[in-house]
């Protein structure tokens, strides 16, 4: 079990280009989240997985990005046009699901910090 | 909506001494509360997971307390250590399983 990561761990982009980061959770983990971390902030909720479905996203989570999570697997967040505000700490989690999502521990990876200038 | 709060923002302790810090919720809907030890540059470490109300729950020198009825939850530090230097996430979980975070405690620990 090598834990949940994720690549990359920086990135630097102008504004207005796309990136895209990539989670690889805990394996066997059927629950996969996203959240988003900005200075003096708690992590945000931005959306969630059961397995490959995307189940719930956050109204924080505009046009511009979008989640996807083939096979169950691993997980890509792509921000399209990126913006200045978008500029944060993006952090992922997975969890066993077998509660119900409720009560499960959810493991983080070490988060991907995206800086837009 | 769920609304978790921490307190205090941050805190400075002396070396061998023994600390503690709040995070409030709302107590209605309580599913789960969790609390994170996030060091810099690493990936946030899960303590506990409480879910009875009048849980305790310890990890080494770190216990946690939870009122779930007032809506709070303690988490102290026994004879700190520099290694236990870092931010204090407590998170409740909505019916759907997500996380609703606070602001964190950030603590430091000095020599």
């Amino acid at each position: 079990d090598t834990g949940v990561s994720q690549n990359p761990r920086h990135k630097i982009t102008k504004r207005g280009q796309n990136v895209t980061f990539r989670c690889d959770p805990i394996s066997e983990h059927n629950r996969l989240y996203w959240y988003r971390q900005t200075l003096g902030q708690g992590p945000e909720f931005l959306t969630y997985f059961q397995n490959e479905a995307q189940l719930e996203k956050s109204r924080l989570l505009s046009d511009r990005f979008s989640a996807e999570r083939p096979k169950g697997s691993f997980s890509t967040l792509e921000i399209q046009r990126t913006e200045q505000g978008d500029s944060a700490m993006y952090l992922c989690a997975s969890s066993s699901g077998t509660s119900g999502g409720t009560t499960d521990t959810q493991y983080f990876g070490p988060g991907t910090r995206l800086t837009v200038l | 909506i769920l609304n978790v709060e921490q307190s205090p923002q941050s805190l400075h302790v002396q070396e061998g001494d023994s600390t503690n810090f709040t995070c409030s919720f709302p107590s209605s809907n309580f599913y789960a509360l969790h609390w994170y030890r996030w060091e810099t540059a690493k990936s946030p470490e899960a303590l506990f997971v409480m879910t009875l109300n009048g849980d305790e729950k310890k990890k080494g020198r770190i216990s946690a307390t939870l009122n779930t009825k007032e809506g709070y939850s303690y988490l102290y530090i026994k004879g700190s250590q520099p290694e236990d230097s870092a931010t204090y996430l407590c998170a409740q979980t909505d019916s759907w399983g997500k996380l609703q975070f606070g602001a964190g405690t950030q603590v430091v620990v000095t020599p």
